[in-house]
């Protein structure tokens, strides 16, 4: 299976931060890399799909890159509805994995 | 509008078999390209995808639960169920069933609420 790693798996930042979270796939996953978000108690909500496609509805601050193996998700203007877990998850392998998230907290 | 929403035992003993099923509505199964997927999340834990089956039925298992997964459709009923054997407490998680954006195979735009199963005796 493909390993998807995530960094950091913590992060503490305040309202207004530019904030950073990376995703390393063990092999290349060309730009089959999705991203969520997951606030306690709910169903994770795409964010990112297809490395940088920003899904319906998702505020504009929120952006993806990355191609092959590394991939970035970029929070541009903290809000404190942004406090929660992300998750990145590749879609290239018919065998479906998901990074170990990353929990956003208020500084 | 797309909705999908898990049901099943919220508790079930070691070594018994979990029966789960996913009942959606606003799309078929059996139009072209539509799939849907099981994926686990452990209580404070990542989620873990488990099983996915497309509108022709093929099936694709995660690697490492294959043995104990199968995973149906029921294209009348809008339903899709999955069935794993031997349960063990590790098991004890939250179950979600998801369908990809568009004919996608994995970018999960519409989620269930999830169903919390406790494996305990």
């Amino acid at each position: 299976d493909i390993q998807m790693t995530q960094s950091p798996s913590s992060l503490s930042a305040s309202v207004g931060d530019r904030v950073t979270i990376t995703c390393r796939a063990s092999q290349s996953i060309s730009s089959y890399l999705n991203w969520y978000q997951q606030k306690p108690g709910k169903a994770p909500k795409l964010l990112i799909y297809a490395a940088s496609s920003l899904q319906s509805g998702v505020p504009s601050r929120f952006s993806g890159s990355g191609s092959g193996t590394d991939f970035t998700l970029t929070i541009s203007s903290l809000q404190p509805e942004d406090f929660a877990t992300y998750y990145c998850q590749q879609s290239y392998s018919a065998s479906i994995t998901f990074g170990q998230g990353t929990r956003l907290e208020i500084k | 509008q797309v909705t999908l929403k898990e049901s099943g035992p919220a508790l079930v003993k070691p070594t018994q078999t979990l029966t789960l099923t996913c009942t959606f509505s606003g799309f078929s199964l059996s139009t072209s390209g539509m799939r849907v997927s099981w994926i686990r999340q452990p209580p404070g834990q990542a989620l873990e995808w488990l099983a996915r089956i497309d509108w022709d039925d093929d099936k694709f298992y995660s690697t490492s639960l294959k043995t104990r997964l199968t995973i149906s459709k029921d294209t009348s009923k809008n339903q899709v169920v999955l069935t794993m054997t031997n349960m063990d407490p590790v098991d004890t998680a939250t179950y979600y069933c998801a369908r990809p954006r568009g004919s996608s195979y994995g970018d999960f735009d519409y989620w269930g609420q999830g169903t919390l199963v406790t494996v305990s005796s």
